[in-house]
């Protein structure tokens, strides 16, 4: 059974940094896009960033450029989410999510049960 | 950068009516959009891809049309478990964009 699990919830100040763990089941890392879409409360969703199975590079949406990377273990199965120089306005759910594809198609399915970032002073 | 716009924003409907969401691309997207439907306190689910590939394990009253610049999502008979967000997705360059999502919700 294919399956993303998440880490849970954290809580950061401005200026800090959040890493967000995924991790995968029922298939290969080496194999499949891993994708990271947020959610602020209330609104829509927003892709932020992905990783190169092939190679485990990584790009991220222009407006996070600079911030965000993603990385993976995939001995371990798990791939990760770093996101530094946090502001209030990266609060939101993070979702990782499989492409379905092996040759990116930028579809997601799974999606895992998401992790809450919140950034407070 | 394409901008998806879906319409209405909310949707006031009955179990067992027919109802058909709109997605418009700013420019031609061909065939690449997907929809997603979201339910309160849980991830997404991927509906359609490809404007109307329906994915795994999605009932046969979900459907897509369109391409180019605009496209819909039917749902043949709305079930209790139907009202919910949906999403529309593009992709392009190494981007994926969302539409703002239209609530289909209870009368």
């Amino acid at each position: 059974q294919v399956q993303l699990v998440q880490s849970g919830a954290e809580v950061k100040k401005p200026g800090a940094s959040v890493t967000v763990s995924c991790k995968a089941s029922g298939f290969s890392l080496s194999d499949y896009y891993i994708h990271w879409i947020r959610q602020a409360p209330g609104r829509g969703l927003e892709w932020v960033g992905v990783i190169n199975p092939r190679d485990g590079s990584s790009s991220s949406a222009p407006k996070l450029q600079g911030r965000l990377t993603v990385t993976r273990d995939t001995s371990a199965g798990t791939v990760y989410m770093h996101l530094r120089s946090l502001t209030s306005e990266d609060t939101a759910v993070y979702f990782c999510a499989k492409d379905i594809d092996t040759v990116t198609s930028f579809w997601f399915d799974p999606w895992g049960q998401g992790t809450l970032v919140t950034v407070s002073s | 950068e394409i901008v998806l716009t879906q319409s209405p924003a909310t949707l006031t409907l009955s179990p067992g009516e027919r109802v058909t969401l709109s997605c418009r691309a700013s420019q031609s997207v061909s065939s690449k959009l997907a929809w997603y439907q979201q339910k309160p306190g849980q991830a997404p689910r991927l509906l359609i891809y490809d404007a109307s590939k329906r994915a795994t394990a999605i009932p046969a009253r979900f459907s897509g049309s369109g391409s180019g610049t605009d496209f819909s999502l039917t749902i043949s008979g709305l079930q209790p478990d139907d009202f919910a967000v949906y999403y529309c997705q593009h992709r392009n360059n190494w981007l994926g964009t969302f539409g703002g999502g239209t609530k289909v919700e209870v009368k």
